[in-house]
């Protein structure tokens, strides 16, 4: 089975603030890697495929990056309506997700 | 539009055998790329994938549970079903079904998972006796 492991598994930072997180793969997964945002008590919402690829309708703030076992996702100006937790999930042998990042204000 | 919507009981004693029925509307699991798939996430904790069907009737399932669930799908009804064997307190959860994109990989000539676009809003299951 191939393991994603999330850092940070929360984080506190300002309205305005850019934000990183980071998603690492046990193996080698190629760019076989999504993004979902989860709000409290709502269901997770696609953000980003492929690793890099904005889903439709995504605001342009976020965005990630990176291939083989090493990724990273990025809020450039934290929102209020961004308080949300995170996950990374991978399909390069059928499906994982990540344990998550719990992003709050500061 | 795409929705999807789960059904089933909120309450299960321990060893009985849960039953999640997926209701959607708004795409048909007899078209070619389509997956539905099913994910938990007990309280407070990280999404787990569970289980997926294809709309050619393949299955996948999660290595750790694979002996605890099934999948099937009644195409005629837009219902995907999951059954879980055993179950457990640790297996308190919001179970969650969605939709799956599949990709086509020209070189296997296979499709296989891709992302879930498209999800329901959870039904919350208590193991309690």
């Amino acid at each position: 089975d191939i393991q994603m492991t999330q850092s940070p598994s929360s984080l506190s930072a300002s309205v305005g603030d850019r934000v990183t997180i980071t998603c690492q793969a046990s193996q080698d997964i190629s760019n076989y890697l999504n993004w979902y945002q989860q709000k409290p008590g709502k269901a997770p919402k696609l953000l980003i495929y492929d690793a890099s690829n904005l889903e439709t309708g995504v605001p342009s703030r976020f965005s990630g990056s990176g291939s083989g076992t090493d990724f990273t996702f990025t809020i450039s100006s934290l929102q209020p309506e961004d308080i949300a937790t995170y996950y990374c999930q991978q399909y390069d042998n059928i499906l994982t997700f990540g344990g998550g990042t719990k992003v709050e204000i500061k | 539009q795409i929705t999807l919507k789960e059904s089933g009981p909120t309450l299960v004693k321990p060893t009985q055998t849960l039953t999640l029925t997926c209701t959607f509307s708004g795409f048909s699991l007899s078209t070619s790329g389509v997956g539905v798939g099913w994910i938990r996430q007990p309280p407070g904790k990280a999404l787990e994938w569970l289980a997926l069907i294809y709309w050619d009737d393949d299955k996948r399932y999660s290595p750790s549970l694979k002996s605890r669930l099934t999948i099937t799908k009644d195409t005629s009804k837009n219902q995907v079903v999951l059954t879980m064997t055993n179950m457990d307190p640790v297996d308190t959860a919001t179970y969650y079904c969605a939709h799956m994109c599949l990709y086509y990989d020209i070189l296997t000539g296979y499709y296989s998972p891709y992302y879930f676009d498209y999800w329901g809003q959870g039904t919350l299951v208590t193991v309690s006796s």
